[in-house]
């Protein structure tokens, strides 16, 4: 098992240009979800999808949109890439209902100049 | 809302030398209190799940302990591959699409 996969690594981005974060989980989960991590800010739900068919906002939505492609894919994107969009973008899925524990994707670490 | 403090930001060890990690929260009702371990540039790994106060979860040298305003993360006589970030979160009754509320993490550097 792969667990969760997230393409790609790093990516550089100049203001304004669109991009899409990939990610898909192997582990049958129901629930997925986009965090981003920022120094000083600790880990931020930016959206998430407790089923597939089903999408919500999160603290941090603004500037982005996500697809629940199907049960194993959530896609990110930043249609107009601002430097405050520098960060570092971890997906995660859990089992529903909760408490369930989430894992984590090795993350996606991205530059807007 | 619910919040999550962890205490010290950083701590650093000799090997052997053990400690604890502090995570204090509020929340209104707790349905899961997790711990994970970070390691640089990468994401964060899950280690323990904590349901209720006076619960105990043990891993190799790690041990989480639960009451109902904080969770410790024990360390003891700590490798240099404990070495990471532990983070700590928590999930209320009331959190939206089972989010996690994460606190800043801890820091731990051991030292040989």
């Amino acid at each position: 098992n792969a667990g969760v996969t997230q393409t790609p690594k790093f990516q550089v981005l100049k203001t304004g240009q669109s991009m899409t974060l990939q990610c898909a989980q192997d582990m049958n989960h129901n629930s997925m979800y986009w965090y981003r991590q920022d120094p000083g800010m600790g880990l931020r739900l930016i959206y998430y999808s407790a089923s597939e068919g089903t999408t919500d906002k999160g603290e941090v939505p603004n500037g982005y949109n996500v697809s629940r492609l199907n049960k194993r894919e959530f896609s990110l994107r930043l249609e107009s890439a601002a430097p405050s969009q520098t960060s570092v973008y971890f997906c995660a899925s859990s089992e529903h209902p909760p408490p369930y524990e989430q894992y984590f994707g090795p993350g996606t670490r991205l530059t807007v100049t | 809302e619910d919040q999550v403090t962890q205490s010290p930001e950083a701590l650093r060890l000799q090997e052997g030398e053990s400690s604890s990690l502090n995570c204090s929260y509020t929340v209104s009702g707790l349905r899961g209190l997790f711990w994970y371990r970070q390691d640089p540039g990468k994401g964060p790994e899950f280690l323990f799940t904590l349901y209720s106060a006076g619960e105990e979860k043990e891993k190799e040298r790690l041990k989480a302990t639960l009451t109902k305003k904080e969770s410790f993360l024990h360390i003891t006589a700590p490798k240099p591959e404990d070495s990471a970030t532990y983070l700590c979160a928590v999930q209320g009754i009331k959190a939206a699409g089972n989010k996690l509320t994460f606190g800043g993490g801890t820091r731990v550097l051991v030292k040989p």
